[in-house]
């Protein structure tokens, strides 16, 4: 399996342009989300979906928007980019989590995002 | 919402010696308390999690506590190694609402020199 994948890595945008992060998960995992992390902070969720054309808002929904059309993807758009959206993001799944199952988080290597 | 509160920010021990990092919580209703490493460059990953119902548990080296009464728990890495040197998160959750959010604190770099 290889887990959590995001792409692009790093991307540079400038103020005003959209762009779509990829997140793709080969494990079957109903429950992915959105976090972005900025020094200080830790990570914040911003969208996150518990299964195929499900999704609902996190801590800092502003500016993004999500769809989830397979069990497979989650990307994550930006609409109009802002200097404030400069951040690292990390997409993340989970099981189902029933009972004693654990409920660990799986998360991707993330994308690092610059807006000048 | 749930407030998670992480101390402290930076922590540098000697290799073999004990680091202990503490955690508060805000919401009575969070029962799910993960702990993730983050290594330079990586994605979190969760090292050991424990629920509402337990007090205490232990991993090899790594042990996590909870009072649910005062609202927080901690994390205790013992005989630490250069390798523990890394920024740990301690996160909150509901289970059993459906959401699994987590709410994270604002993390630990630990650092232990050999």
């Amino acid at each position: 399996n290889a887990g959590v994948t995001q792409t692009p890595k790093f991307q540079v945008l400038k103020t005003g342009q959209s762009m779509t992060l990829q997140c793709a998960q080969d494990m079957n995992h109903e429950y992915m989300s959105w976090y972005r992390q900025d020094p200080g902070m830790g990570l914040r969720l911003i969208h996150y979906s518990v299964g195929a054309g499900i999704t609902d808002q996190g801590e800092v929904p502003n500016g993004y928007n999500v769809s989830r059309s397979t069990t497979e993807d989650f990307p994550l758009r930006l609409l109009s980019a802002a200097p404030s959206q400069t951040s690292v993001y990390f997409c993340a799944s989970s099981p189902p989590g029933q009972g004693l199952v654990s409920y660990e988080q799986y998360f991707g290597p993330g994308t690092r995002l610059t807006v000048t | 919402g749930e407030n998670v509160e992480q101390h402290p920010s930076t922590l540098s021990v000697q290799e073999g010696d004990s680091a202990v990092i503490k955690c508060t919580y805000s919401d009575s209703a969070s029962n799910y308390f993960p702990w993730y490493k983050q290594e330079l460059g990586k994605g979190p990953q969760l090292i050991i999690d424990i629920r509402s119902n337990v007090g205490e548990k232990k991993d090899q080296r790594i042990a996590v506590t909870l009072n649910k009464t005062a609202k927080h728990f901690s994390l205790h890495i013992t005989e630490t190694q250069p390798e523990d040197s890394a920024v740990y998160f301690c996160a909150a959750s509901s289970l059993g609402t459906g959401r699994r959010a987590l709410t994270f604190g604002s993390g630990t770099r630990l650092q232990v020199q050999p």
